[in-house]
């Protein structure tokens, strides 16, 4: 079974500050992908990135950057210098070939950053 | 514009009664699903669907049913089966596992 864990329920940082919020997976099959989703106040989830396991590089677009360490089957996303605007749910996800497209998220963490 | 469509945005029902949300796509994707939020619960899979004509239980199914007979539209019965129906709906679809997915505005559901 593919399950998701983001501990962080809820975090609140004030503007500028950095901020990483964590997801961990577990999964029994060797090819699978992962996604962070952000889900504004709207309620539409919008995609941020995908990584597939055989990819380990970190990515940086902007202010916001991803660690997918296999090691510890964690796939985390820095933001860098918060804005107001980054006040969102973040949710991750996690799909794999063997799945039938099945695509499981984690519980989401809310992030508020405040002036 | 490509993308998908869900409708209504509110709904409103009352206790016992079967409903249907809609839910179109036009971007040609096999795979299409259904979920459920409610708050501190994340994102639960209601069912999912490969290809036409074909889809699988998710993790929370009992209490719903769907159908996919064409391949732009799965739409998704709430049914009086379900005990605690008021929740906020997405769909989504993809053309695979190894793509993202792409969600419509959601459905909030509210049963009286």
């Amino acid at each position: 079974a593919q399950k998701v864990t983001q501990a962080q329920t809820e975090i609140s940082v004030v503007e500028k500050e950095d901020v990483t919020l964590d997801c961990v997976y577990e999964t029994r099959d060797t090819t699978y992908y992962l996604f962070w989703y952000k889900q504004p106040p709207s309620g539409e989830l919008v995609f941020l990135i995908r990584r597939n396991s055989f990819d380990e590089q970190n990515e940086i677009s902007g202010r916001y950057s991803w660690n997918f360490q296999k090691s510890t089957s964690s796939f985390n996303f820095t933001i860098t210098a918060s804005q107001v605007v980054d006040s969102a749910v973040y949710f991750c996800a996690l799909s794999f070939t063997g799945g039938g497209n099945k695509l499981t998220f984690g519980t989401g963490t809310q992030l508020k950053v405040e002036l | 514009d490509g993308g998908i469509t869900q409708s209504p945005k509110y709904l409103f029902r009352k206790e016992g009664q079967n409903v249907t949300l809609s839910c179109e796509q036009n971007l040609n994707h096999d795979a299409m699903y259904w979920y459920r939020q409610d708050p501190g619960q994340g994102l639960r899979l209601i069912y999912y669907s490969q290809i036409v004509n074909d889809f699988q239980k998710g993790d929370i199914a009992e209490g719903y049913s769907v159908s996919r007979e064409k391949k732009e539209s799965f739409p998704l019965t709430v049914t009086s089966a379900q005990k605690n129906p008021t929740a906020f709906y997405l769909c989504a679809s993809s053309m695979g596992p190894q793509f993202e997915a792409f969600f419509g505005q959601g459905t909030r559901l509210t049963v009286v």
